[in-house]
């Protein structure tokens, strides 16, 4: 498996602003993906980050409130826009196609809390 | 759609105790089979996988077959410890993309 790393690991935002999370592997991925864990939640798919055209999103989430970048087969960032209490989650990355595989890896996660 | 259903927890056992967390799944065609893991404050791990009908994963002690008879994946283990108490997803990968299906979780505490 890769090494995923994300930015920040934890914050604490107020209300009415923006926050960028960053996503970086340490090897070339063919697929990056955005999902929320929402308090005591499961996972929930955001959208999937496209390198160089835009991200695809999930019935319930638009681009105007989670804009997401993917500039390179190494990177990609998930803004939290205009931020309500509602948006305090877990926000993980996951890659896939790691040497060809199947399977999806995942960052450690972003923890928010909105106030 | 393709979707997860996993056993409701919290689940609690004793240390050396058998574990089972069982999992059943809708999808159409073939899918791959995940268990993944998430111990407190991190984020998830991939604890194994199965990818066609009667394969076996198993990793750490933790083992689940794919039967595709039962729509199952149900997850094992013959002795718990308290360093396993955390929460387990169970998840399919179908025709949407490459995304995952997840279960709702168990949350799975150990006692000594």
């Amino acid at each position: 498996s890769a090494v995923i790393s994300q930015k920040p690991s934890r914050d604490i935002c107020q209300r009415g602003t923006s926050l960028t999370i960053q996503c970086q592997v340490d090897s070339q991925v063919t697929m990056m993906f955005w999902y929320r864990q929402q308090p005591g939640q499961s996972l929930t798919l955001i959208a999937t980050a496209n390198q160089g055209s835009e991200a695809t999103y999930e019935s319930g989430f638009v681009i105007d409130k989670f804009p997401i970048s993917r500039p390179n087969l190494t990177f990609s960032t998930l803004t939290v826009s205009n931020m309500s209490p509602e948006d305090s989650s877990i926000y993980l990355c996951s890659v896939k196609g790691l040497a060809g595989q199947e399977t999806q890896y995942f960052g450690p996660g972003t923890r928010l809390l909105v106030l | 759609g393709d979707s997860v259903t996993q056993m409701e927890g919290p689940v609690t056992l004793s240390e050396e105790a058998f574990l089972t967390i069982n999992c059943t799944y809708t999808a159409t065609g073939y899918p791959s089979l995940f268990w993944y893991v998430q111990y407190p404050g991190e984020g998830l791990q991939l604890l194994l996988k199965a990818t066609k009908a009667d394969d076996k994963g198993s990793n750490k002690g933790f083992e689940a077959t794919y039967r595709k008879e039962t729509t199952s994946f149900h997850l094992e283990k013959g002795s718990v410890q308290v360093s396993d108490s955390a929460v387990y997803f169970c998840a399919l990968s179908g025709n949407q993309g490459g995304k995952l299906i997840f279960g709702q979780g168990t949350e799975l505490s150990v006692k000594p």
